[in-house]
């Protein structure tokens, strides 16, 4: 069965540090994989996905994340935060049934901080 | 074009009342999913319906039930609503049953059960 687990459910960085925010999942099947942010009283944002190909993916406001297969990764970047980054962020992964119905099994979230 | 719309945005509720939560999709779009979140934790599948069919099903039990609409709009509807689903309920849509890539998430509806 497909499961989502995300390490550290607070991160807190300083403005201009590196934001990394931890992964790991477990499918029996090559995994489409999923990073969402949230910002409060909001829905879901998708921040960037991987299908197959390029094993780093980029995707809005300056993240990415790298699918590695061999550790069952899939661990989110961001090179320097900004105050407007601090969100809680969900790590997801797809499940497929017969029939090509499917829906995401989601980690616990990580809420990051952002100090000035 | 709009996006995923929830209604509600907020509501109360009293233990053993009933609620009806409801989704209206982007357009073009055909399947609607609901996912339950509870405070603190990960989203988790309630239901997709296709062509106003129940395609899929997580672990909720029967008093959680939905429909879908010939407009492919939703109702989410929970009988006897006990404390636990107190939560933020989200409605997702997409093309169709199996496109997880194409998801769209509403803003959501704030259940509180008093």
């Amino acid at each position: 069965a497909q499961s989502v687990t995300q390490l550290g459910s607070h991160v807190s960085v300083s403005e201009g540090a590196l934001v990394l925010l931890r992964c790991n999942y477990s499918s029996s099947v090559p995994p489409y994989l999923f990073w969402y942010v949230q910002y409060p009283n909001q829905g879901l944002q998708l921040l960037l996905k991987y299908t197959t190909g390029a094993t780093l993916v980029k995707g809005i406001n300056g993240f990415e994340a790298e699918f590695k297969k061999s550790e069952t990764s899939f661990h989110l970047t961001k090179p320097s935060a900004h105050m407007s980054d601090a969100a809680e962020y969900f790590c997801a992964v797809s499940v497929f049934y017969g029939g090509s119905q499917g829906n995401l099994i989601f980690g616990k979230g990580t809420k990051l901080s952002v100090k000035p | 074009d709009a996006g995923v719309t929830q209604s509600p945005t907020h509501l109360i509720k009293t233990r053993g009342q009933h609620v009806t939560l409801r989704c209206s999709p982007i357009s073009g779009h055909k399947s609607v999913s609901w996912y339950q979140q509870v405070l603190g934790q990960g989203p988790q599948f309630i239901f997709q319906y296709y062509e106003k069919e129940e395609r899929g099903r997580g672990n909720f039990p029967d008093r959680f039930s939905a429909r879908q609409f010939p407009n492919y709009s939703s109702e989410l509807n929970v009988n006897a609503l006990l404390l636990g689903d107190s939560a933020l309920y989200l409605c997702a849509s997409s093309l169709d049953p199996g496109d997880t890539l194409g998801y769209t998430f509403g803003s959501g509806t704030r259940l509180t059960v008093v």
